[in-house]
């Protein structure tokens, strides 16, 4: 199984701040990474697909980045809205694995 | 708009079986790959199985094979998962997945999930 290893676990950061979650791949996945939010007691929702590409109505702040098989989240300006922990997904092979999450929370 | 509801969850004891739910509306139910993926409470999402469109291939975690039985009926728009031989390690929220078209694995909708507890 393909192991992703997401860091950090939790992070503070002030409205307006540029923030970076990064998750590491054990094998090369290519480009097939996902990001998700999820927010406490709602499902997840897909950010951003194909390591860079945002998903349907997702504001333009979010990004996402690949280099190998390190991949980056970056939020660049902090909104109130962007709490809740990040979570990265493979789909490059079954079966579909998820990094342990990054706990995003506004100062 | 893509709904998923998912439902039959609740308190069983080990050994125990349960049947959850799932039922979309929104899209065209039988184009999509269908999934279950389930998170422990305050725990990460780890994904539980998998469905093809026309059910000619069905996929399992290593933790669950043999135990749940994933399945689906089209016709009523309905994704489920028998759950046999429950163990404590399988409480958690389980929620449904809308697969994308553009790529296996890729999980586009979730459902609001419901609450399995496996507790003596």
């Amino acid at each position: 199984d393909i192991q992703m290893t997401q860091s950090p676990s939790t992070l503070s950061a002030s409205v307006g701040d540029r923030v970076t979650i990064t998750c590491r791949a054990s094998q090369s996945i290519s480009s097939w990474l996902a990001w998700y939010q999820q927010k406490p007691a709602k499902a997840p929702k897909l950010l951003i697909y194909e390591a860079s590409r945002l998903g349907d109505g997702v504001p333009s702040r979010f990004s996402g980045s690949r280099y190998g098989t390190e991949f980056t989240l970056t939020i660049s300006s902090l909104q109130p809205d962007d709490f809740g922990t990040f979570y990265c997904q493979q789909y490059n092979s079954d079966p579909w694995t998820f990094g342990h999450g990054t706990k995003v929370e506004i100062k | 708009e893509v709904q998923l509801a998912e439902s039959g969850g609740g308190l069983v004891p080990p050994g125990r079986s349960l049947r959850l739910s799932c039922a979309a509306s929104g899209f065209t139910f039988d184009d999509y790959g269908m999934h279950w993926v389930r998170q422990a409470p305050g725990q990460g999402l780890e994904w539980v199985s998998g469905i093809f469109w026309d059910s000619r291939s069905v996929d399992y975690a290593g933790s669950v094979k043999g135990r749940f039985t994933i399945s689906r009926d089209n016709a009523k728009n309905s994704l489920f998962l028998q759950m046999n031989s429950l163990r404590v390690e399988d409480t958690a929220f389980y929620y449904c997945a809308k697969e994308s078209l553009y790529k296996r694995g890729l999980f586009e909708s979730w459902g609001q999930g419901t609450l399995v507890t496996v507790s003596s």
